[in-house]
């Protein structure tokens, strides 16, 4: 069955360090890789996708994210982080050939970067 | 350009009662997904619309049905509420793309409360 993995539930990071925040997928056939941020009582907010060719996306508000599909992994980055980068992110994963239009995505990970 | 617009911001039911959400999709876009967030989780495929027809339903029961009318906007019903569907409704819109590589951009959403 297609399902997504975030193995942090928190993550935190002082202003200015890097982050990571992780993802892993299991799909079937070819994946297409999505991350969202969702700030407190608001909808989500698109940064990025995969869908093929380069491995390394980059997305909205400096965000980059890198598809290793040996690992199976889409984990999100940001070489210096801003305080306004703490909310909470979702992994989501299409599995088009098997799964049509959905998305499945993972419990999420809260970011919290400290001053 | 608006985006993505919910209708009610916030809801209270109590059990057994039939609740009404409706969606605005981004200007351009034709296809009307729904999911459920329920607290502390990522959300969760209802189903998807394009042209009017359920394209595509994810596991949830009889009791939640949609429809997406000519403008391209939709409804999500839930008949006989029950406590576990309290949660937040979140409403996404695309442009139907080939091989399913459309982004889902999200409306803010509206929280369920079933008492």
């Amino acid at each position: 069955a297609q399902s997504v993995a975030q193995p942090e539930d928190q993550v935190n990071v002082a202003e200015g360090n890097p982050l990571t925040v992780k993802c892993t997928y299991s799909v079937s056939g070819n994946p297409y890789l999505f991350w969202y941020v969702q700030y407190p009582n608001r909808g989500l907010q698109f940064l990025l996708k995969y869908i093929t060719g380069d491995n390394l996306v980059k997305g909205s508000y400096g965000f980059e994210a890198e598809f290793n599909k040996s690992q199976t992994s889409f984990h999100l980055k940001k070489p210096s982080a801003l305080v306004s980068d703490s909310a909470l992110y979702f992994c989501a994963v299409r599995d088009p050939y098997n799964q049509g239009g959905k998305l499945i995505f993972g419990q999420g990970t809260e970011l919290s970067v400290k001053p | 350009d608006a985006g993505v617009t919910q209708s009610p911001t916030h809801l209270i039911k109590t059990r057994g009662q039939q609740v009404t959400l409706r969606c605005s999709p981004k200007s351009g876009h034709d296809t009307v997904s729904w999911y459920q967030q329920a607290l502390g989780q990522g959300p969760q495929f209802i189903f998807q619309y394009y042209e009017e027809e359920e394209r595509q339903r994810g596991n949830f029961p009889d009791r939640f049905s949609g429809h997406q009318f000519p403008n391209y906007s939709s409804e999500l019903n839930v008949n006989a509420l029950l406590l576990g569907d309290s949660a937040l409704y979140l409403c996404a819109s695309s442009r139907l793309a080939e091989h399913f590589t459309d982004t889902q951009y999200f409306g803010p959403g509206t929280r369920l409360t079933v008492l």
